[in-house]
């Protein structure tokens, strides 16, 4: 059973800080996306990484995915209270489907 | 607004009850997912259809089903309800149903068992 186990579960710092939140597996994964949901809706695709080693950056966000694809990043520069909310990663599994394996997520909350 | 609308929004039942989640997929999307969310579980994927045909299937309990017609919608049915079975339900979709297709999220139907 693939699993993903991701960390800190909570995170509670002051607006301009850095964080980084992590995503670990013991399973390869084809790819890892991250996610972000706030409280009433859905969550919303941050981004995909597909391949080992990959970094990709979107403003002040950076997100790694590990060499071996078994693990992923998040890292958040300069944190703003626009950034509070629920971070996921999810990881797609080598079977032909479009099945996600999520975290049990970070709740982040930036104080002004 | 990610174009994936489930209804209902929220829902009260009893135990022992059935309910069914109706989703409608984004315009063109092939696939539909429904995954359930609890905060001692967190999201979990119960099943994926493609194109009407049941495609994967995850932790799904035998009292839910779920099916997809022809127009692409998608309904969840649980029944014999339980106290644990309170949650908030996701139905998503994307184009196709691959891995590395980007899913979008409805809102959810938050479910709550009395």
């Amino acid at each position: 059973t693939q699993l993903l186990e991701q960390s800190p579960q909570f995170l509670s710092i002051q607006e301009g800080e850095n964080l980084t939140v992590y995503c670990n597996s013991s399973s390869v994964f084809s790819s890892l996306q991250w996610y972000r949901q706030e409280p009433g809706e859905g969550p919303v695709l941050l981004v995909t990484v597909v391949t080992g080693g990959e970094v990709k950056k979107l403003k002040r966000l950076t997100f790694q995915f590990g060499d071996a694809r078994k693990d992923s990043s998040l890292h958040i520069t300069a944190a703003q209270p626009g950034d509070t909310g629920l971070y996921l990663c999810a990881g797609s599994g080598s079977s032909n489907t479009g099945k996600l394996i999520f975290g049990q997520g970070t709740t982040l909350q930036v104080k002004p | 607004d990610s174009g994936v609308t489930q209804t209902p929004k929220h829902l009260i039942t009893a135990t022992g009850q059935r309910v069914t989640l109706r989703c409608s997929p984004r315009s063109g999307d092939l696939s539909v997912y429904w995954y359930q969310q609890s905060l001692d579980q967190g999201l979990q994927f119960l099943i994926q259809y493609y194109n009407g045909e049941e495609r994967a299937k995850g932790n799904i309990l035998e009292r839910f089903s779920a099916q997809q017609f022809p127009d692409l919608h998608s309904e969840l049915n649980l029944s014999s309800l339980e106290l644990g079975d309170s949650a908030l339900y996701f139905c998503a979709s994307s184009s196709q149903g691959w891995p590395g297709n980007t899913i979008y999220f409805g809102e959810g139907s938050w479910l709550t068992v009395v």
